[in-house]
């Protein structure tokens, strides 16, 4: 149980295109997701907090222009990365928390890989 | 603890070694310490966790000890398999407040095991 997917696992785009990632929670109901940036040899730092129904939250520095979140259902949520550039390549990952579970309890996807040439 | 742009450290062990992973806490308030495992180009895996109430906890050949004075977190693993490489993440978490259900994560740490 506690599986999250992400699609696509990785994509190339072109800069100044827009680029959108999915999260879903596969057999639970996800209230809360998390997305992620990782750059290579490097921590994940968290971007936003996405709350099904309701505006995401946004980390200081985070442009939430540029990374648009929707989360219009408990199973998924999208991260559109706008007018993307070669600055925004990087590992994304989006976590889903079940609706009963502890906060701390957070299942991670598999990751999606953005290129931007 | 705060880790972003700064490149991971590592560790090398022999198989069958026992391994110390070593991570550094930045906010004393934090409820829970996460400890996960990420493979190259995967997400990360839940390994174990403890409460901030707690020192000590062990898993399956793996045991994470909890220092609040200086706040400080480590990863034992028992035996080290070839399996076992990857990179290791502490994270903390807050149960409460402005802050709830979000992860920091930690700087991270590179274990290569040698057969």
């Amino acid at each position: 149980g506690a599986v999250v997917s992400q699609h696509p696992s990785w994509v190339i785009c072109k800069s100044g295109t827009s680029v959108k990632i999915e999260c879903r929670s596969l057999d639970f109901q996800a209230t809360t997701m998390f997305w992620y940036r990782q750059f290579p040899k490097q921590s994940l730092m968290l971007m936003a907090t996405s709350n099904e129904g309701s505006k995401a939250t946004y980390e200081q520095g985070v442009e939430k222009d540029k990374f648009l979140i929707n989360h219009a259902s408990l199973t998924l949520s999208t991260l559109t990365v706008t007018s993307a550039h070669p600055e925004d390549s990087s590992f994304y990952i989006c976590s889903a928390r079940d609706s009963g579970a502890r906060a701390y309890e957070q299942y991670f996807g598999p990751g999606t890989r953005l290129t931007v040439t | 603890g705060e880790s972003v742009g700064l490149h991971l450290p590592t560790l090398s062990v022999q198989e069958g070694d026992n391994s110390i992973i070593n991570c550094a806490y930045s906010n004393s308030a934090s409820d829970y310490f996460i400890w996960y495992k990420q493979e190259s180009g995967k997400g990360p895996q839940f390994i174990i966790d403890i409460r901030s109430n707690m020192d000590k906890r062990q898993g399956q050949r793996v045991t994470v000890l909890l220092n609040k004075t200086v706040k400080h977190l480590s990863l034992q693993i028992a035996a080290t398999q070839p399996g076992d490489s990857a990179v290791y993440f502490c994270a903390e978490i807050a149960d409460r407040g402005s802050t709830l259900g979000r992860l920091y994560f930690g700087r991270g740490t590179q274990l290569t095991v040698w057969p």
